[in-house]
């Protein structure tokens, strides 16, 4: 599978909601596969966010929402903070043959 | 709670071949899938390739397959990633991860990352 298609950037302002998108996370032979979003801040440990398209992991603040509609998969951050100021990536996975894909990535600005 | 603990700096020559460890403390390092995903300069997150402890089956991504190899020491909880031939393009962060409590392939536990850096 390719790599999954993700916008180079987005930006919102605190207090601001923004939603990402991740797209091609079906591929070409119909295989159902997982999809998980990760926040990684440049210097420190990538931190998974969203798992299984919409379930977040205990610790994770819900203003971080996951959602898929067809090959696109997105993540929805609510109340922006400026922390939240990241670089954001979406995963697909597939259990048949254990092969992942990382999206390019999307650099969040909080203006 | 499994924590990873991961080798130190590495500076190699173009060419040559890095063997990376990855240590796994605090529970069942054989239940657990491990992963290794690495980050060049400027770049964003590549996967690499993926092996389960338990047997040593192991799957690698399409850019890598044939210069990466991972393999285990179920001893030691230990997950070796090796990549050879290698080129300045391979200089980055390798991160181990684990697959360890969430459904679908999530990697919830990582390792601090071990930079490789490759220059003549």
């Amino acid at each position: 599978q390719s790599a999954l298609t993700q916008p180079a950037s987005v930006s919102g302002s605190p207090g601001q909601s923004i939603t990402m998108s991740c797209t091609d996370i079906s591929g070409d032979d119909g295989v159902y596969r997982y999809v998980s979003w990760y926040q990684h801040h440049p210097g420190k440990v990538p931190k998974l966010l969203i798992y299984d398209v919409s379930s977040r992991p205990s610790g994770v603040s819900e203003r971080f929402s996951g959602s898929k509609s067809g090959n696109t998969a997105s993540l929805t951050i609510s109340g922006l903070q400026p922390d939240d100021e990241a670089d954001y990536y979406c995963t697909s996975y597939t259990p048949s043959t254990t092969l992942m894909v990382f999206g390019g990535g999307t650099k969040l600005a909080v203006l | 709670q499994v924590q990873l603990v991961q080798s130190g700096a590495e500076v190699k020559k173009p060419g040559a071949s890095v063997k990376l460890s990855c240590k796994a403390s605090g529970s069942s390092f054989i239940s657990y899938y491990m992963n290794w995903v690495r980050q060049a300069p400027g770049q964003g997150l590549e996967w690499m390739g993926i092996i389960n402890p338990s047997v040593g089956n192991t799957n690698y991504g399409q850019k890598l397959e044939g210069r990466v190899t991972l393999t285990r020491d179920t001893s030691t909880g230990t997950v070796y990633m090796e990549l050879s031939n290698l080129r300045s393009g391979d200089t980055a962060i390798y991160y181990c991860a684990m697959m360890t409590g969430y459904a679908g392939g999530a990697l919830d536990v990582w390792g601090p990352g071990t930079k490789v850096t490759v220059s003549s």
